[in-house]
């Protein structure tokens, strides 16, 4: 069954420092997408992303975020500067194009971000 | 109020016992939901979609009302495997791309 994979699993970084975290969707989905939860918290959306554009974003998807997909498989999220704040499980899903039926975005396992 | 609502349990209950989930959420143009199920430190997985006249998936029963916003989840004859946290999830339309928002879970714990 195919799945959303990313990398890395685990990511520890010092506040104030780049990251970025990778995803690569389900090979025929087109629409993109990157969520956050924090401990114990609800999962939230940050943004979509549907050819090489970003449809929709949250407010807390701030200038310190961008989205990107380098080539024809990788999907990244990028933190300019860390906060301690960002400390949370980020989560990539995918979903087809299909006019009509539901939308359904299948998660991949996500990557947890510590900010020390 | 929140967008998406939910008790948060816990619900602890017996093998073999029936258990109703309840959801409520605010904004009345939202087209589609879902439940998705969440184990501990795990991605949020797709249990079912729910449809407005209902939908079944084995022990598994799913109901929307529009009217009231209100969405359940019924599960009968609970598995050990059924513990996890069911969350309750809205998108806005029906379009694809667009964010789907949640609810904060229901926990459930079955025991033998």
């Amino acid at each position: 069954e195919p799945e959303v994979t990313q990398t890395p699993s685990h990511q520890v970084t010092q506040m104030g420092q780049e990251v970025i975290l990778r995803c690569v969707p389900i090979s025929n989905h087109l629409y993109f997408y990157w969520y956050r939860q924090i401990l114990g918290q609800k999962v939230e959306f940050l943004v979509s992303f549907y050819n090489n554009e970003i449809s929709e974003k949250s407010e807390i998807f701030d200038d310190q975020f961008s989205v990107e997909r380098p080539d024809g498989s990788n999907f990244t999220l990028k933190i300019r500067s860390t906060k301690l704040e960002d400390s949370a499980m980020y989560f990539c899903a995918s979903s087809e194009r299909s006019l009509g039926a539901y939308n359904e975005q299948f998660f991949g396992p996500g990557t947890r971000l510590t900010v020390l | 109020r929140k967008e998406v609502e939910q008790d948060p349990g816990p619900f602890n209950v017996p093998e073999g016992a029936t258990v109703a989930f309840n959801c409520t959420y605010s904004n009345s143009a939202s087209q589609s939901f879902f439940w998705y199920r969440q184990d501990c430190r795990k991605e949020p997985k797709l249990l079912m979609s729910v449809y407005s006249s209902g939908n079944e998936d084995g022990r598994f029963t799913a109901q929307l009302n529009r009217a009231s916003q209100y969405i359940s989840l019924l599960i009968r004859d609970s598995k050990l495997s059924d513990s996890a946290t069911y969350l309750c999830v809205v998108n806005r339309n029906h379009q694809a791309g667009t964010a789907l928002i949640f609810g904060k879970g229901t926990t459930l714990s079955v025991s033998s």
